[in-house]
């Protein structure tokens, strides 16, 4: 079974652009999450998605959004891109139900210059 | 809220040495508890995880964790460190009433291996 699939792995921006970053779950995890991983704050829980809906969210700005498509695919978009927003994103796909562990993909590498 | 505090950000042993890491955690309800490794440039990897039943969870590589309710602790262990296990190494934890699968990660603990 493939694993989760984040594209692109790397991407080098400018202050001030937007970026959308994506992620393909493993097949039949219906729920989707996303992480900021960064030197100083370590891993951040930025939002959760279930059968297209978000239903948690962390302590971010609004800038930073995500979605869910019917097919369990999900996207994040950060808008006018801070140099603080340079990390590791990471997309991680679950199976329904409690303490079904998370399946992380490689991650994107977000850097703002 | 729940929270997770890793003991030592880096951690050094010899190759065939025991290799304990820590992780305490608090939750305000009885928690789920993950061990996940990261390989420099990848993404994180399941270790082992607690959710009900036996305390002591066997994972993958020969690593296995305790989970010891009264001492609010998660430690994870091998009997035998490998070259190849040096990584940086993330405790995490999840409440079990929440009806999400959203973890809380500790700060993580780089395990270094010398010959």
């Amino acid at each position: 079974k493939a694993g989760v699939t984040q594209t692109p792995r790397y991407l080098i921006k400018t202050r001030g652009q937007q970026v959308t970053l994506s992620c393909s779950p493993i097949s039949g995890h219906r729920s989707v999450s996303w992480y900021q991983q960064t030197p100083g704050q370590g891993l951040q829980f930025l939002f959760e998605y279930f059968s297209e809906t978000q239903r948690n969210k962390g302590n971010f700005p609004g800038r930073f959004s995500g979605r869910q498509f019917s097919n369990s695919r999900s996207e994040m978009n950060v808008s006018t891109l801070e140099l603080g927003d340079s990390a590791l994103y990471l997309c991680a796909s679950s199976q329904p139900g409690q303490g079904s562990p998370l399946h992380f993909g490689n991650g994107t590498r977000l850097t703002v210059t | 809220a729940q929270s997770v505090t890793q003991l030592g950000s880096h951690v050094s042993v010899s190759e065939g040495a025991l290799v304990l890491l820590r992780c305490n955690y608090s939750s305000s309800v009885p928690p789920y508890l993950f061990w996940y490794v990261q390989y420099p440039n990848q993404g994180l990897q399941l270790l082992l995880k607690y959710t009900t039943g036996a305390t002591l969870v066997k994972g993958i590589n020969g690593f296995e964790a305790e989970f010891k309710k009264s001492e609010t602790s998660f430690h994870l262990t091998k009997p035998s460190a490998h070259m190849s296990d040096a990584a940086e190494y993330f405790c995490a934890v999840s409440e079990s009433d929440s009806g999400y699968s959203t973890l809380t990660f500790g700060k993580g603990t780089m395990l270094l291996v010398s010959p």
